[in-house]
C-alpha cells in the first residue's frame, strides 16, 4: 500500500499569512495526488486534483504543487475561512490512500 | 442539484452486521465511480471502497472478506454491507464520487452516518 505522509500535523497562523502544507507519498504517484479541506463536523471539500489543478469554485489563494513523492499545498495569503484541517489523497493505485491530516490553526 | 444521503447507521455489537444506505438525486449511481469514506471519531480519513460503472469493485485491506459494496440502479442508492464489525469499525461513513470522471477523486459527499460498534 502507498502510504501518505503529510507535515506538519497542526500549523498555527495569521490572517494574511503564506501556509505551505507537504505530502510525502511512500513511493511515486506521479501527479495524482489530491487536496481535500473538511472543517468539524462537515464532509470534505475537493480543492485540488491532479497536483495542482483547481476544482471549480475555488479560491485562486489555492495552489498545488510537486511530483513523484513529494506534493505541497499552498495558500499564498490566510483567510478567516481557511482554518481547517487538510488532507492529501492518492488515486494511483488501490488501496486509496490519505494522508494523516494538517490542522491548520489560529496563531 | 447533487444530493448524497447516507442512511442506516447505528450502534451494533461487535461481531454484528449493518447495511447502509446512500440514496442519490441529481446524479445517477450507475453512470459514475461511487465510493464510501469513513472517519472514525476525531481522527482521519479512511478510503474503504469503491464500485465501477462497470461492476468492478476494490476495497480496503481492513474490510475486504467483511465489507460488500454494490448499487440498485433502479433505486439509485448506493449501498454497504457490512459483517463481522469490530470496534475499529466506529466511524462517520461517508459516500462520495465526483461525476463525468472514472478518476477516484471525491466532489459530492453525504452528510455521513455514524455507525458505532460497541457491546
Amino acid at each position: 500500500d502507498i502510504q501518505m505522509t503529510q507535515s506538519p500535523s497542526t500549523l498555527s497562523a495569521s490572517v494574511g499569512d503564506r501556509v505551505t502544507i507537504t505530502c510525502q507519498a511512500s513511493q511515486s504517484i506521479s501527479s495524482w495526488l489530491a487536496w481535500y479541506q473538511q472543517k468539524p463536523g462537515k464532509a470534505p471539500n475537493l480543492l485540488i486534483y491532479k497536483t495542482s489543478i483547481l476544482e471549480s469554485g475555488v479560491p485562486s489563494r489555492f495552489s498545488g504543487s510537486g511530483s513523484g513523492t513529494e506534493f505541497t499545498l499552498t495558500i499564498s495569503s490566510l483567510q478567516p475561512d481557511d482554518f481547517a484541517t487538510y488532507y492529501c489523497q492518492q488515486y494511483s493505485a488501490y488501496p486509496l490512500t490519505f494522508g494523516g491530516g494538517t490542522k491548520v490553526e489560529i496563531k | 442539484e447533487v444530493q448524497l444521503v447516507e442512511s442506516g447507521g447505528g450502534l451494533v455489537q461487535p461481531g454484528g452486521s449493518l447495511r447502509l444506505s446512500c440514496a442519490a438525486s441529481g446524479f445517477t449511481v450507475s453512470n459514475n465511480y461511487m465510493s464510501w469514506v469513513r472517519q472514525a471519531p476525531g481522527k482521519g480519513l479512511e478510503w474503504v471502497s469503491i464500485i465501477y460503472t462497470g461492476g468492478s469493485t476494490y476495497y480496503a485491506d481492513s474490510v475486504k472478506a467483511r465489507f460488500t459494496i454494490s448499487r440498485d440502479n433502479s433505486r439509485n442508492t448506493l449501498y454497504l454491507q457490512m459483517n463481522s464489525l469490530r470496534a475499529e469499525d466506529t466511524a462517520v461513513y461517508y459516500c462520495a464520487s465526483r461525476s463525468g470522471t472514472t478518476t477516484p477523486i471525491f466532489f459530492y459527499w453525504g452528510q455521513g452516518t455514524l455507525v458505532t460498534v460497541s457491546s
